[in-house]
């Protein structure tokens, strides 16, 4: 099955302890992309990437950083610096062109509680 | 400021009826893509139009897009309990670099 995965479903970590999550895709997409929901409001961007080890910031950066080794995997770790960390987290994948604007493929998502 | 609003925040109709949402939108776009999200879950893609499109269809859903007052609109026909979800528009902007701009998103509720 083609698809985007991302573990753990529920995440919970102290204050103050670094986290990862874990955002996999096997649909041979160049682009990726982090975004955060919080409660009742709609997406907002985290990283993306358009191609292997490099990535952008998106419109809410800081406190966060990813990597992207492969094309397949792009981790996000949310840092002791995000000040308020609790969120439901969504990745995306999307086939990437210059001037082009695709459909995005999103995971189930990730819910980091932080206490 | 947003780039994306969508109006109304929250409808509540009845199966068989009608559900409207619209979404409005600030600078020049690229395209529009319309998704879907159950509670708890990720989002699913619906429909994307393009900046030169006025309409589009797929199954019981319709889009149409005007570019001079800068809106969108999504119609579900005959609707369903199981199209209770949240709806959201995401606009890509012109000569942007693929990212999307998310609306606020309509909470849809049909009742059985």
């Amino acid at each position: 099955d083609g698809g985007i995965t991302q573990s753990p479903k529920y995440l919970f970590r102290k204050e103050g302890q670094n986290v990862t999550l874990s955002c996999e895709q096997n649909l041979n997409h160049d682009a990726m992309y982090w975004y955060r929901q919080d409660p009742g409001q709609g997406l907002r961007l985290i990283y993306y990437s358009q191609i292997v080890n490099d990535f952008q910031k998106g419109d809410i950066a800081e406190g966060y950083s990813v990597s992207r080794e492969k094309k397949e995997s792009f981790p996000l770790t949310v840092t002791s610096a995000q000040k308020n960390p609790t969120a439901f987290y969504l990745c995306a994948s999307s086939l990437h062109s210059p001037g082009q604007v695709y459909e995005q493929y999103f995971g189930p998502g990730t819910r980091l509680t932080v206490t | 400021s947003q780039q994306g609003e969508e109006d109304p925040q929250a409808l509540s109709i009845q199966e068989g009826e009608n559900a409207t949402m619209n979404c409005s939108y600030k600078t020049s776009i690229n395209n529009l893509q319309w998704y879907r999200q159950n509670s708890g879950r990720g989002l699913v893609h619906l429909i994307l139009i393009r900046s030169n499109e006025r309409e589009k269809h797929s199954g019981r859903l319709r889009v149409t897009l005007d570019t001079s007052k800068k809106s969108s609109s999504l119609l579900i026909t005959a609707s369903r309990a199981a199209d209770t979800a949240s709806y959201f528009c995401a606009t890509a902007l012109s000569g942007n670099t693929g990212k999307l701009i998310f609306g606020q998103g309509t909470t849809l509720q049909v009742k059985p």
